[in-house]
């Protein structure tokens, strides 16, 4: 069965900062899906970024990036000038090609003013 | 306003008395699924649906049953439940881009508020 491990309950950095949570999954399928989801204390699951596995460019979106290492099963995310507004919950998530998502257990992130 | 709603927010009940929980969304999202969250386990997913008629098992099925009659609800049943199905469930939904069979969650997931279930 698909795992997917985030070995950083909580982690702070200071405002305008860079920081990389980690992430780590088990499959053994080679087409699938990565995503990281940042929860807010209103409980939305806001989709940060997405990975296609069979894509080995890492993917970018604004200040957030990845380092998606296939082989190694490694799938961190790197945030760039860290603001008060990323404070929140980051979920790791492995998506199957039928749409099943597996969580880790999340990392809380603490921006310090 | 967008939302996705679930009732009840709380329930305690007993072993094997039947009970669902109800998750309604009125923002026409193709994709509902509902969690589990428990502590030290996280979030993990019971059952997914991507469309009407449409319902798949997520990582912990066990004990849980759905429907997906209207694209709107998606209920949650327990037939009989057990003690160790005291948790907290939310209820989530998305749109979901691309074509079929191809994991193409590309938006927010929105979440209920969350039930908190007993079961003695």
């Amino acid at each position: 069965a698909q795992t997917v491990t985030q070995s950083q309950p909580e982690m702070s950095v200071q405002e305008a900062e860079t920081v990389t949570l980690s992430c780590t999954y088990d499959t053994s399928e080679s087409d699938y899906y990565l995503f990281w989801y940042k929860q807010p204390p209103s409980r939305q699951m806001i989709l940060v970024i997405r990975q296609e596995a069979y894509k080995q460019q890492n993917a970018t979106e604004n200040r957030f990036s990845v380092n998606f290492q296939k082989a190694a099963k490694s799938f961190s995310l790197k945030i760039s000038d860290s603001q008060l507004g990323d404070a929140a919950m980051y979920f790791c998530a492995y998506c199957d090609r039928d749409d099943k998502i597996i969580f880790g257990k999340g990392t809380r992130l603490h921006i310090l003013p | 306003e967008a939302q996705v709603t679930q009732n009840p927010r709380y329930l305690i009940t007993v072993t094997g008395k039947k009970l669902t929980v109800t998750c309604s969304q009125n923002m026409n999202h193709e994709y509902m699924s509902w969690y589990r969250q428990d502590p030290g386990l996280g979030l993990r997913q019971i059952y997914y649906s991507m469309n009407v008629e449409v319902t798949d098992k997520g990582d912990v099925p066990e004990g849980y049953k759905v429907s997906r009659k209207e694209k709107r609800n998606f209920p949650l049943i327990l037939e009989s439940p057990s003690p160790n199905q005291t948790s907290l469930y939310f209820c989530a939904s998305s749109y979901l881009g691309g074509v079929s069979n191809t994991a193409s969650l590309t938006d927010t997931q929105y979440f209920g508020p969350g039930t908190r279930l007993t079961v003695l």
